[in-house]
């Protein structure tokens, strides 16, 4: 188990308001990815970091924001969330030689 | 670019009956494979992988994938369907481990149906 914990697990929120969602992992892995699953769609990634400080955009980046103070954490901000947001979000790890490690998912609904 | 295309959004099978699901990428380099399968509201698990070497990769639950490069494919193979295989499954490739060329891109998606 690669520790990846995932929070809120569920969230209902607003059109307008800010939302963060939380990924955190407990084995110091340098790559951390976020993803957005959709029905058809498959799962497309948003954002990526490779470091402590170090991000970059992913295919669907628009209207998302991360940050990554500390290696075990990577946020994920909605700055003003829209219905089209309304997704499940998929944190997941590169492990050298094992793949990828996904968490269980922030299920987000915006109203 | 690279990309997975995923032949089939639904399939059915009849319980012991033979699970072929269908993956073909597009990558300029050779590339890194991996197939995941989602049960209902939980996350994605690693089915198996091929990074280098041996074509033939076999995962967990009986199931096997080839990887071709002639093909492009990368196809999902079980001998014989378990109720318990009814998912969702991924398909995903990427150009390395980690990094901006580590990324995965994923194919829609194929969900697997099992008949008694």
């Amino acid at each position: 188990d690669a520790g990846i914990t995932q929070s809120p697990r569920h969230k209902v929120t607003e059109t307008g308001t800010p939302v963060t969602l939380r990924c955190h992992q407990t084995e110091n892995h340098r790559y951390m990815y976020w993803y957005r699953q959709d029905p058809g769609h498959g799962l497309r990634l948003i954002h990526y970091s490779y470091g402590v400080k170090d991000t970059d955009k992913g295919e669907v980046s628009d209207g998302y924001s991360v940050s990554r103070s500390k290696t075990e954490d990577f946020l994920l901000t909605l700055e003003s969330a829209t219905s089209s947001q309304t997704s499940v979000y998929f944190c997941a790890i590169s492990v050298q030689g094992l793949g990828y490690t996904f968490g269980s998912g922030t299920r987000l609904t915006v109203v | 670019a690279q990309s997975v295309t995923q032949l089939g959004s639904h399939v059915s099978v009849s319980e012991g009956a033979l699970v072929l699901l269908r993956c073909n990428y597009s990558s300029s380099v050779p590339p890194y494979l991996f197939w995941y399968v989602q049960y209902p509201n939980q996350g994605l698990q690693l089915l198996l992988k091929y990074t280098t070497g041996a074509t033939l990769v076999k995962g967990i639950n009986g199931f096997e994938a080839e990887f071709k490069k002639s093909e492009t494919s990368f196809h999902l193979t079980k001998p014989s369907a378990h109720m318990s295989d009814a998912a969702e499954y991924f398909c995903a490739v990427s150009r390395a481990h980690g990094g901006s060329q580590g990324n995965l891109i994923f194919g829609k998606g194929t969900k697997l149906s099992v008949k008694p």
